[in-house]
């Protein structure tokens, strides 16, 4: 099975500040999803990405297949950031997801 | 608007009694599935449903049942079989079946078990 690990579990940072999240996975695989779960519970899909890098607003994501890692920038940070940040990838058999333990990030005015 | 809507969004129950917890989207999506979480872990899959009609058990289905009837409605019942049902239930649903499809999240929801 996958196993899917996330660093840091938990960031705190002042706004404005250039912020990083990481995920490492055991098995290869070709695609990736970026999820962000607000404070109220609801997720929402920030990226899917596949290779090299996608731009949204002040979000970025990257990812290299060849070293199973993906990261999360968050540029500007606001304290409308502050939320968990969950990456998930499809299992061995690219059939269900596998999701991260999460990142949980708090943005201090 | 379209989208997944979940009720109740704060339920509670005493021990020994099932539950329904209602998930409907009206994204036209052929798969739906449910995942529990429970705090400080990732989410795991309950149940999933490919298309209308059929239903496979997920990673943790012990203590839960699914029906889908209908393409736009994927209800899970928590049994009384389930030993520690107090959790965070959320509903996503997907075009198609598969770990490289964008899935779209009901906003929750939060049962209590007393």
């Amino acid at each position: 099975k996958n196993e899917v690990e996330q660093s840091p579990q938990n960031l705190t940072a002042q706004e404005g500040e250039f912020i990083t999240i990481n995920c490492s996975y055991s098995v290869g695989i070709s695609a990736l999803h970026w999820l962000q779960q607000h404070p109220g519970g609801g997720i929402v899909s920030l990226f899917m990405l596949s290779s090299g890098k996608k731009k949204h607003g002040r979000l970025i994501a990257t990812i290299n297949i060849q070293e199973k890692h993906s990261s999360l920038h968050i540029t500007a940070s606001h304290p409308r950031d502050s939320a968990v940040y969950i990456c998930a990838l499809p299992d061995n058999y690219g059939q269900n997801f596998v999701f991260g333990p999460g990142t949980r990030l708090s943005v201090l005015p | 608007d379209g989208g997944i809507t979940q009720s109740p969004k704060y339920l509670f129950r005493k021990e020994g009694q099932n539950v329904t917890l209602s998930c409907e989207q009206n994204l036209n999506h052929d798969a739906m599935y449910w995942y529990r979480q429970d705090p400080g872990q990732g989410l795991r899959l309950i149940y999933y449903s490919q298309i209308v009609n059929d239903f496979q058990k997920g990673d943790i289905a012990e203590g839960y049942s699914v029906s889908r009837e209908k393409k736009e409605s994927f209800p899970l019942t928590v049994t009384s079989a389930q030993k520690n049902p107090t959790a965070f239930y959320l509903c996503a649903s997907s075009s198609w079946w598969g770990g490289y499809n964008e899935q779209f999240f009901g906003p929750g929801t939060r049962l209590t078990v007393l």
